[in-house]
Formats: C-alpha cells, structure tokens, sequence
C-alpha cells in the first residue's frame, strides 16, 4: 500500500464546474495535510493546507480533512483553464519542517 | 524576494559519469531540502538540512548521492557514478519557520 494515494487521471473538468480531487494517506499518525499545483514543466507551489477535521476554504478552493476515514480532498469552484495542472497531496507527520510524503498527483484538465 | 535558485537548469550525461547541482535558498530560510522527482510521481525528499546540519537523508543512495550544505546557506548535490534510474527532476526547497516549501525551478537530469 503506497503512503499517500491519489487517482492519477486525467481529470476532465467543465469550465465553472467544481472540480473534486481526493486523496488518501496509510499513516494515522499524520498531522498535517497539503494541496500542491505543479504546472507542466515547473515546481510544486502550496496552495493549501489543512490539519483539522472538516472543511477549510480560501478562495475558490476549499480542502477537506477526514483523519478518521484518512481521507483529504481538494475542491477547486468556478474551474479556470489556468486551473489545469497536476494537484499533489502531501502528508506531514508533524506541524513544522518535517518530512513531507508526496502522492503522484492527479492531472486536471478544465474544459472550455 | 528572490525565489530559491538552481543550476543548472538542465543537464545531460552519460552512465557512470558524475554530476552536480547547485542551489541557494531563500534568505534566512534554515531549512534547506533536496527532491527527486521522476517523471509521472510526486517529489521523494532525498536529504533535508537544518542549517549545516542534517536532519534526515534516509531515502538517499548513499553508495553513489551525496550532499552538502557549507555554512548553513548554498548546498550541492552529486551523483557519482550515475546511473540511467537517475534521470529525473531534482528539486530543492526551503522553508523559514512555517510548513510551507518554496520549491526552485528545478534541474532536469538526463542519464543516458
């Protein structure tokens, strides 16, 4: 079983659609939780992180957090073309600078 | 702010040659990290530095990778000898405090 689990994709999405993406993590003993966006060809850049139970939105973007179903997922309203990248889910056994698990990320593709 | 800096940006060599990369942090960020990331997953930290310092290489081949970061700021990475396995994107990132990596541009390596 991999330590952090996402659906590759592709991922088609309808522009102004709500694009869903979901992740899932092996260790119950992670604390904290992170959305990355990596263009084609560029890095990894934060968008969100989370590490309570339930919903926590900024923006268009809202992430979600169930520790008991180890279960994270990431929201994106209103989809943009610009939205379409591949998103990374990342897990932190801490709340500091520790080790951070990457999952394969799932690609998004928005629709016009 | 100036962003994390890498060098080079794009490499290609031979099998069982040797190679380096460069980075430099962000300004007062102590904590520097090194990623491989191969084409279709998600970054794998390789070595983290706190300050001049390491604070976890578990996941690097030691046999043939090895890191440094001189006087808590700049660091190198090197393969020696490479091997075709290594061909990937190795990204480096630092973090000041916070949970949050600022990734560089990256260097993509190609072994052949």
């Amino acid at each position: 079983q991999k330590e952090v689990e996402q659906n590759s994709g592709p991922l088609s999405v309808p522009e102004g659609a709500i694009a869903s993406l979901n992740c899932t993590y092996s260790d119950r003993g992670s604390q904290s939780f992170f959305w990355y966006r990596q263009y084609s060809g560029k890095s990894p850049e934060l968008i969100m992180f989370i590490y309570s139970n339930g919903d926590k939105e900024d923006g268009r973007f809202t992430a979600q957090l169930n520790k008991a179903s180890q279960y994270v997922s990431l929201l994106i309203r209103d989809s943009q073309p610009s939205d379409s990248a591949t998103y990374l889910c990342a897990v932190n056994r801490g709340f500091g600078n520790e080790k951070l698990t990457f999952g394969t990320g799932t690609r998004l593709t928005i629709i016009p | 702010e100036a962003g994390v800096a890498q060098s080079p940006r794009y490499k290609i060599i031979e099998k069982r040659q040797s190679v380096a990369f460069w980075c430099n942090p962000i300004s007062g960020h102590a904590t520097l990290y090194w990623y491989q990331q191969i084409l279709g997953q998600g970054p794998k930290l390789l070595i983290q530095f706190q300050n001049n310092g390491v604070v976890d290489d578990s996941q690097l081949p030691k046999d043939r990778f090895s890191a440094e970061r001189l006087k808590g700021v700049d660091s190198t990475l090197k393969i020696q000898p490479a091997k075709l396995e290594d061909s990937a994107v190795y990204l480096c990132a630092s973090s000041l405090f916070s949970y949050e990596q600022y990734f560089g541009p990256g260097t993509r390596l190609t072994v052949t």
